[in-house]
């Protein structure tokens, strides 16, 4: 059983333009959550998705900013238009059903903008 | 709501010395509470977690932590230090909003050890 994997590693945008990240869940997990690590800070939750459904994003910015778990296929975060301040490492993290399952968390992808 | 504060963003330990890594939290119900290790450019990785059984938790690579709720502390320790520990470390509370679900975490903001020949 393949651990959580997340595309790319590293990612270079120029500002202005798209971000795609993907993560494929560890086999059997339903539940994806994506966060963001800043530097020198800890990790901050973003969104929280079963399939096909978003069940929290409040920790999302309001703007430029969309998750998605399709039925089929890994979860996306996609960011708009990017800017410097979108540069960080983002991680998803996978769980089964029920609640008190262990998280398994992906290698992240580091964005950096440019 | 619930929080978690890291003291100290940087620690520096000596090759076989004690390691504590602090943690204390905030929470109005009892809380989940988890230590993730992150070594450079990698994920996260579970050392160790309480969810209300025994208040001494023993972890992978000889970690351990109590968890005190007179103290809302949740230390990390290991008694001798090894040059391969040396790592960013955090500690997390599970927002309680899910039920204790493990993957909604809230962090703290890490501590950096380092490990002296």
């Amino acid at each position: 059983n393949a651990g959580v994997m997340q595309n790319p590693r590293h990612l270079v945008r120029r500002r202005g333009q798209e971000a795609r990240l993907r993560c494929s869940p560890m086999k059997g997990h339903s539940h994806v959550y994506w966060y963001r690590q800043l530097p020198e800070e800890g990790l901050k939750f973003m969104v929280y998705l079963q399939k096909e459904n978003i069940i929290d994003e409040s920790g999302m910015p309001k703007e430029r900013f969309s998750a998605e778990f399709p039925k089929e296929g890994p979860s996306i975060l996609r960011i708009q238009q990017v800017v410097r301040g979108d540069s960080a490492a983002y991680f998803c993290a996978s769980s089964p059903p029920r609640q008190d399952r262990e998280a398994f968390f992906g290698q992240g992808t580091r964005l950096t903008v440019v | 709501a619930q929080s978690v504060t890291q003291l100290g963003s940087h620690v520096s330990v000596s090759e076989g010395a004690l390691v504590l890594l602090r943690c204390n939290y905030s929470s109005s119900v009892p809380p989940y509470l988890f230590w993730y290790v992150q070594y450079p450019n990698q994920g996260l990785q579970l050392l160790l977690k309480y969810t209300s059984a025994a208040t001494l938790v023993k972890g992978i690579n000889g970690f351990e932590a109590e968890f005190k709720k007179s103290e809302t502390s949740f230390h990390l320790t290991k008694p001798s230090a090894h040059m391969s520990d040396a790592a960013e470390y955090f500690c997390a509370v599970s927002d309680m909003r899910y039920g204790g679900s493990q993957g909604n975490l809230i962090f703290g903001k890490g501590t950096k050890l380092s490990v002296k020949p």
